[in-house]
């Protein structure tokens, strides 16, 4: 298997303009976490799926974020307009399902995300 | 509630010798803790699991962990350590709602 899968690996953009991060989870994954990371605030969960459904999204900064999942394979996350202050590394993370959430994610490579 | 504490930021060992990043819990009932650890410039990859059964959890690259009860803990060992060891290493407890709580870690140099 090719692991969980992000696309672009890096992204820099000018403040205002929009961003989408892609991610395809590993197949047969049921779950699928989006985490930001930065060096103030380290790694944070900003929403999750389960079987295409967000389930929590309480970790979203704010409205100018938005995810989605349309389909097993494939999840976006978009930023609009994006600031400077957005600039952070986005992993995208897969798992089985399990009771009680106990199985391990796997994470994608992340995107580096730079907005000046 | 589950929470860990990783009560070093930074550990430093010398190549060949034991390697051993500690985690206490506070967990109310059983407590299911994993260890990640995360290269430089690369994605986190998981190291093993404790969530019942046996106290000494074998892991990926070497690693082990000992979960201990009456300590709270579950530190992260390696017999010997590789430069290539040298990480930033996170204790994080599974929360039943799927929720992975990451810390700050604890940032791992294996000299050579």
């Amino acid at each position: 298997d090719a692991g969980v899968i992000q696309s672009p690996r890096h992204e820099v953009t000018e403040m205002g303009q929009e961003v989408t991060l892609r991610c395809k989870p590993i197949s047969g994954h049921d779950y699928l976490f989006w985490y930001r990371q930065t060096m103030m605030r380290g790694l944070e969960l900003l929403i999750y799926f389960n079987n295409n459904v967000p389930i929590d999204d309480s970790g979203m900064p704010e409205d100018r974020f938005s995810a989605k999942m349309p389909n097993a394979s494939f999840s976006t996350l978009k930023i609009q307009p994006s600031e400077p202050r957005d600039s952070a590394v986005y992993f995208c993370a897969s798992s089985l399902p399990s009771s009680g959430g106990r199985n391990e994610q796997f994470f994608g490579p992340g995107t580096r995300l730079t907005v000046l | 509630a589950q929470s860990v504490a990783q009560p070093e930021d930074q550990v430093n060992v010398a190549e060949g010798n034991p390697l051993t990043v500690k985690c206490t819990y506070s967990v109310s009932g059983n407590p299911y803790l994993f260890w990640y650890v995360q290269y430089p410039n690369r994605g986190l990859q998981f190291l093993l699991k404790y969530i019942t059964g046996d106290n000494l959890v074998k892991g990926s690259y070497g690693f082990e962990a000992e979960f201990n009860k009456s300590q709270t803990s579950f530190h992260l060992k390696k017999p010997s350590a590789l430069v290539s060891d040298s990480a930033l290493y996170f204790c994080v407890p599974a929360l039943n709602d799927y929720k992975l709580s990451f810390g700050a870690g604890t940032t791992v140099t294996v000299r050579a």
